[in-house]
């Protein structure tokens, strides 16, 4: 069965520096993909970015980056630079398999980023 | 662009009372389209999705149900509500790698 883990229920990071959030996930398909989707408080789920796991170049949009490590099963999310902004839920998530898009989750990191 | 709506953003209900959510998305024509339900800190858990008009896969056995009438219409019921329905609705189409998600609708049942 697939299934991702997220370790951290919080995380804290001070204005502009970096901050990795950790995913790991346990599939048995070959084919698959590995989202991040960031939940403010207002509630909706905005798409950071995608890893497939054919890539062979980690997957980079603006200051998200995905640290893609197949040997480990890992999917850490990398937010450079961080901004007040960016505290919120982070989601990490999986489809597996072929033909299908369904999504699995993990349980989510609460980031908070203070001045 | 693509949009995705939801509709209503919140809901209060009484416990055994029906329900009716709806997501329709603009701007794609056949996409594929899930409901999803998120539990108070939760993640999100799958409930149903839909490859194509009358097709509906359901992930939950639970006492909902969901229907596609129209390419863009996705629409989640039940005829009598329990309180551990509430939580937030999330509506997400997909075409090709990335899924979008609707703004979602918060049910409480009281």
């Amino acid at each position: 069965a697939q299934k991702i883990t997220q370790t951290q229920p919080g995380m804290f990071v001070q204005e502009k520096e970096a901050v990795t959030l950790d995913c790991t996930y346990d599939t048995s398909d070959q084919s698959y993909g590995l989202f991040w989707y960031k939940q403010p408080s207002s509630g909706e789920m905005i798409f950071l970015i995608y890893q497939g796991s054919y890539d062979e170049q980690n997957a980079t949009e603006g200051r998200y980056s995905l640290n893609f490590q197949k040997a480990r099963k890992s999917a850490n999310l990398v937010i450079s630079a961080s901004q007040l902004g960016d505290s919120a839920m982070y989601f990490c998530a999986m489809r597996g398999g072929y033909n299908t898009d369904k999504l699995i989750f993990g349980t989510g990191t609460r980031l908070q980023v203070f001045p | 662009s693509q949009t995705i709506h939801q509709w209503p953003a919140t809901l209060v209900q009484p416990v055994g009372s029906p329900l009716s959510l709806e997501c329709t998305v603009e701007g794609t024509s056949n996409p594929n389209l899930y409901w999803y339900r998120q539990a108070a800190g939760r993640g999100l858990q799958l409930l149903f999705y839909s490859v194509g008009i009358g097709q509906i896969s359901s992930e939950v056995p639970q006492n909902l149900s969901a229907s596609r009438p129209q390419d863009r219409q996705f629409i989640l019921s039940s005829k009598k509500l329990l309180l551990s329905d509430s939580g937030f609705y999330l509506c997400a189409w997909s075409v090709g790698n990335e899924q979008f998600f609707g703004p979602g609708t918060r049910l409480t049942v009281l």
